[in-house]
């Protein structure tokens, strides 16, 4: 199986900070790489496909980028409702599919 | 507006059996690979099984091959997992979550539309 290692596991920013979160493949996976976020007691939402597409409806403020085995997301000025989990996912092994550990972003 | 609904989720003594539904809306669910994604308590997420949009190929980790089945029943709109031989370590939150293809083994895949989840528990 492919893993998937972000780091960091956690991190505090304030509003309107910039914020990277990288995740590393264990070997190269072209551009299938995804991006989602989840909050707490809710279902993971669909950020970022293919390393670098914006999902309809998400804020511009998120980008995603990188190819091969290294991949950053970045949020460009934190918004409040930006507190949450995000997880990487691979998808160039489909069917067997993995994630990320996730990367909890916290309040400073 | 897509909409995917799971129910099922229960207290199950290891050993014992288990079926989850996933009701969907907003969408030909028969044009579309569908999936379900569980999550451990205060862990991350773990993809499970896929399923054609046709119902014809099924796929599935390694962790829950020759216990859990993956099936549709697209005139009803619906997804199913069944659990089998249960573990304490199938204890999650279990999720169905769709792709926007039809294909469940096509590389690039991704999760565009998620339910918002149902519990199962594993415990004597």
């Amino acid at each position: 199986d492919i893993q998937m290692t972000q780091s960091p596991s956690s991190l505090s920013a304030s509003v309107g900070d910039r914020v990277t979160i990288t995740c590393r493949a264990s070997q190269t996976i072209s551009s299938y790489l995804n991006w989602y976020q989840q909050k707490p007691g809710k279902a993971p939402k669909l950020l970022i496909y293919a390393a670098s597409s914006l999902q309809s409806g998400v804020p511009s403020r998120f980008s995603g980028s990188g190819s091969g085995s290294d991949f950053t997301l970045t949020i460009s000025s934190l918004q409040p409702e930006d507190f949450a989990t995000y997880y990487c996912q691979q998808s160039y092994s489909t069917p067997s599919i993995t994630f990320g550990q996730g990367t909890r972003l916290e309040i400073k | 507006e897509v909409q995917l609904l799971e129910s099922g989720g229960d207290l199950v003594q290891p050993g014992g059996s288990l079926r989850l539904s996933c009701a969907a809306s907003g969408f030909t669910f028969s044009s579309y690979a569908v999936n379900w994604v569980r999550q451990a308590p205060g862990k991350g997420l773990e993809w499970v099984s896929t399923i054609s949009g046709s119902g014809d190929t099924t796929y599935y980790a390694d962790s829950v091959k020759g216990r859990f089945t993956i099936s549709r029943d697209n005139p009803k709109n619906t997804l199913y997992l069944q659990m089998n031989s249960l573990r304490a370590e199938d204890t999650a939150v279990y999720y169905c979550a769709k792709y926007p293809t039809t294909v469940g083994g096509k590389t690039g895949n991704y999760f565009d539309y998620w339910g918002q989840g149902t519990l199962v528990t594993v415990s004597s």
